[in-house]
């Protein structure tokens, strides 16, 4: 149980362009889901924490206009890079709580890897 | 913030050595997590601990949580190289029960 699927595992686009990467829960409903970031060799950083059918709540220093943040159904959430730039290429990953033996823990999805040329 | 810090950063070691990653906060903590990250992929829960002093074991992983509550050290006994990846602890941010934190990260690598 408890798994997370994110989509696409890798993107590649253009300077300019925006990016649409899907979180989705498949054998929980998640009201609440959270999109870290994480660059190469360091820890994840939290951007933002989705809440379904209400807007997002987001970090210090991340914006939010520039990722945008849908969690429009119990099983999705999406990440919306807008005017993607090479300093926006990283590696973002989703996750879902769950329960696990009565710890409140993390399910993560795969990542999702950005490149913007 | 609350900031949770690892130490080592890296550490090498050949296979069948001893491997000890230890986390450090600056405030006292309900719990905390270990989660394991291999190469290229994403972080996977190992464990919570809850209990001051608390002490888990799983096969050559042993878990403790320091008795003030604000340290955890992670040790691997006889290291695979399946134990390569990143070694990450977690904490609840404070007042919330939900967001983690995830501590800088030890990277362990395991050569033959």
């Amino acid at each position: 149980g408890a798994v997370v699927s994110q989509h696409p595992s890798r993107v590649i686009c253009k300077s300019g362009t925006s990016v649409k990467i899907e979180c989705r829960s498949l054998d929980f409903q998640a009201t609440t889901m959270f999109w870290y970031r994480q660059f190469p060799k360091q820890s994840l950083m939290l951007m933002a924490t989705s809440n379904e059918g209400s807007k997002a709540t987001y970090e210090q220093g991340v914006e939010k206009d520039k990722f945008l943040i849908n969690h429009a159904s119990l099983t999705l959430s999406t990440l919306t890079v807008t005017s993607a730039h090479p300093e926006d290429s990283s590696f973002y990953i989703c996750s879902a709580r769950g329960s696990r033996g009565g710890a409140n823990v993390l399910t993560f999805g795969a990542g999702s890897r950005l490149t913007v040329l | 913030g609350q900031q949770v810090m690892q130490i080592p950063q890296y550490q090498h070691v050949q296979e069948g050595e001893d491997f000890t990653t230890y986390c450090n906060s600056s405030t006292t903590l309900s719990n905390i997590q270990w989660y394991k990250q291999r190469p290229g992929g994403h972080p996977v829960f190992l464990i919570q601990l809850v209990k001051s002093g608390e002490v888990k074991k799983q096969k050559r992983l042993t878990f403790q949580f320091g008795e003030a509550k604000k340290n955890s050290s992670l040790h691997i006994t006889a290291t695979q190289t399946t134990d390569v990846g990143t070694y990450f602890c977690a904490v609840h941010a404070t007042g919330t029960a939900s967001k983690l934190t995830f501590g800088t990260g030890t990277r362990l690598q395991v050569t033959l």
